[in-house]
């Protein structure tokens, strides 16, 4: 079926060290999602992009929605220990859908 | 607003036992979701519903599994009989039909089937 690739899986950061985490898919979505899961909770969005080539941010977080349509990026800038969690991307298949996920980016940061 | 609200949170069951998952979706919300996550496969989605009707089941993994979402406001995904590799954590969300995507999600229901 379809996939969402995200990389890396994993990643160990220090505080105050920026982060960058990316979502490639073979087909071309025509939205993008950015959602952060805490340990023990469901996700919950972060970012939403409708448009190629758009550029949005949410306080340190940055996220771009591909020019080819394919891809996506998160960056966080000078992270700190709540940004831990696991970072996923999503996004409908076709019109109405319902969202598919990534796998996620789990992320670490060591204060 | 008190979100999309999940319960049991935990639940551990023994093999062969029916479960009952239930939801309680934000008022206003038109779509349901129901999402499995496992270290293996990620969030799946097994099933969501359009007013209260069900569109595509087409996730669910197996006829142990069924759903019913009998009014707006509550849906539940049942399992019986039980088997260790259900052992999962299921997620319901809700969201605006037709929205921009923006669903929220309950905290879960983590299952252990032993």
């Amino acid at each position: 079926g379809q996939q969402l690739n995200q990389s890396p899986q994993s990643m160990f950061i220090q505080e105050g060290e920026d982060v960058s985490m990316n979502c490639t898919s073979s087909s071309i979505f025509n939205t993008w999602l950015w959602y952060k899961q805490d340990p023990g909770e469901g996700p919950v969005l972060l970012i939403a992009l409708y448009k190629a080539g758009e550029l949005t941010s949410n306080g340190r977080l940055t996220a771009q929605f591909g020019i080819t349509r394919k891809d996506s990026f998160l960056n966080i800038s000078a992270s700190i220990p709540s940004d831990v969690g696991i970072y996923f991307c999503a996004g409908p298949l076709s019109g109405n859908t319902p969202l598919v996920f990534g796998k996620g980016t789990r992320l670490s940061v060591i204060a | 607003d008190a979100g999309v609200i999940q319960s049991p949170r935990h639940e551990v069951t023994e093999m062969g036992q029916e479960v009952t998952l239930r939801c309680k979706p934000i008022s206003g919300h038109n779509s349901l979701f129901w999402y499995r996550q496992t270290m293996m496969r990620g969030l799946e989605l097994l099933i969501y519903f359009n007013n209260n009707v069900p569109i595509d089941d087409s996730g669910m993994p197996e006829d142990r599994f069924s759903a019913k979402m009998p009014n707006a406001s509550f849906s539940t995904l049942k399992i019986q009989p039980s088997e260790p590799r259900d052992s999962a954590v299921y997620f319901c969300a809700s969201s605006r039909f037709g929205g921009n995507y923006g669903y929220t999600f309950g905290s879960g229901t983590r299952l252990t089937v032993v």
